[in-house]
């Protein structure tokens, strides 16, 4: 059983860094089937996939073009987790920020492990 | 960016009603790569059905996706108690992998 538990911060203030962790138990971040992927949830935004980093013989990384310039998703293999790391955040940012597995059936687009979500507020 | 749009946004129904559920895409969503997912409050979505029509492993037999292209369905044969939840379809044929927008299904 595929189980994935998330950490970081509540709070973030404008203009600096938001960073959450996602710690993978039941499976491998070097799978090479799975891919390891972050979403978030806000009234205004709805579900809103921002990106994800898996491995096939060597790491990938796929962000939503809406955070690009400002998202890094990052494996750490040796704690056997995933980061994510958005800057330079605006109160638009407030959201609750799931991680998630894509795997299923071999799929590495199906999401069907998920974190317990974290709600992350940004405000001074 | 392909844009999905759920109707109705809300749908109130009685346990035992049959419950019906649109997705339509803004362009075609390629090899029907197209799912449903439930969420409960206070709860990570779970996948219900994939490639528009295949049920998730243990998910009961009265759910089920139809549509191809551009139009898709999910149809709640007879509602449980548990059924009132919001729903989401989400396409993962083309990144970035679109979520719509979600119906709530409540009780009448």
């Amino acid at each position: 059983q595929v189980q994935l538990q998330q950490s970081g911060p509540g709070l973030v203030k404008p203009s600096q860094t938001l960073s959450l962790t996602c710690a993978i138990s039941g499976d491998s971040v070097s799978s090479n089937s799975a891919a390891w992927n972050w979403i978030r949830q806000s009234p205004s935004r709805g579900l809103e996939w921002l990106g994800r980093t898996y491995y096939r013989s060597k790491w990938y990384n796929d962000y939503a073009a809406s955070v690009k310039s400002r998202i890094t998703i990052n494996p750490d293999t040796s704690k056997n987790q995933f980061s994510l790391q958005l800057n330079s955040v605006t109160p638009e940012d407030t959201a609750v920020y799931y991680c998630a597995r894509g795997g299923y059936g071999g799929n590495s687009r199906l999401f069907d492990y998920w974190g317990q979500g974290t709600l992350v507020t940004v405000s001074s | 960016e392909i844009v999905l749009t759920q109707s109705p946004d809300t749908l109130s129904l009685s346990p035992g009603e049959r419950a019906t559920l649109s997705c339509r895409a803004s362009q075609s969503v390629s090899s029907t790569y197209l799912a449903w997912y439930q969420q409960k409050p206070g709860q990570a979505p779970r996948l219900l059905i994939y490639g528009a029509s295949s049920r998730a492993t243990g998910i009961p037999d009265r759910f089920s996706g139809s549509g191809s292209g551009t139009d898709f369905t999910l149809t709640i044969s007879r509602l449980e108690p548990e059924d009132f939840a919001v729903y989401f379809c989400q396409q993962y044929g083309s990144s970035p992998y679109t979520f719509g927008q979600g119906t709530k299904l409540e009780i009448k």
